[in-house]
């Protein structure tokens, strides 16, 4: 199985400064996701990536995959509070599982 | 459209007893998935289904049995609950790219 190791583990900003949220793993992925989890609730996609060295963009996210597959990053500029939640990246290992990250908790402050 | 939907929302159980976790979907998805996630922590694979009467293990399947007779429902059946089963449990369907997570279900075992 492989592993998908996130950092930080915990975040915390004040309003209005930029971050960046690392996805590794020693192993190529089909594909990778971001997720956003907030208490009580069920994961919300953000974005799925596919071919190496792509970059996303969701208005103040950016998402970009390694050029080998096995490495990803989200970024957010100028964060605020309701970005605040738990964000997991996931890889897709062949055709039908997802392996989840370690996860990374951010708390934006007003 | 209900997307997915998951019963109970909590339940408390004693240890040796025995329950089943309801999942539904009503986008007419051929994969569906059970994850388990600890407290601030990602999500580990359960089980998955790639269609109706096809299963296979995850990471964590011990302890745990499902099965898919239709396409809409995939219970996950838990067997002489023990406490390392407290966790929070969702159930997923998705497309090629995108899963689509239910609201899950807070299980203890005391």
């Amino acid at each position: 199985t492989q592993l998908l190791e996130q950092s930080p583990q915990f975040l915390s900003i004040q309003e209005g400064e930029n971050l960046t949220v690392y996805c590794n793993s020693s192993s190529v992925f089909s594909s990778l996701q971001w997720y956003r989890q907030e208490p009580g609730e069920g994961p919300v996609l953000l974005v799925t990536v596919v071919t190496g060295g792509e970059v996303k963009k969701l208005k103040r996210l950016t998402f970009q995959f390694g050029d080998a597959r096995k490495d990803s990053s989200l970024h957010i500029t100028a964060a605020q509070p309701g970005d605040t939640g738990l964000y997991l990246c996931a890889g897709r290992e062949g055709t039908y599982k997802y392996i989840f990250g370690t996860g990374t908790r951010l708390k934006v402050l007003a | 459209n209900a997307g997915v939907t998951q019963t109970p929302k909590f339940r408390i159980l004693k240890i040796g007893q025995s329950m089943t976790l309801q999942c539904t979907q009503d986008m007419n998805h051929n994969y569906m998935y059970w994850y388990r996630q600890d407290p601030g922590m990602g999500l580990k694979l359960i089980y998955y289904s790639v269609g109706a009467g096809i299963t296979d293990k995850g990471e964590v399947p011990n302890g745990y049995n499902v099965s898919r007779s239709t396409t809409e429902d995939f219970p996950l059946r838990l067997e002489l609950a023990a406490p390392s089963q407290t966790s929070v449990y969702f159930c997923a369907s998705r497309t090629d790219y995108e899963q689509y997570f239910g609201p899950g279900t807070r299980l203890t075992v005391t």
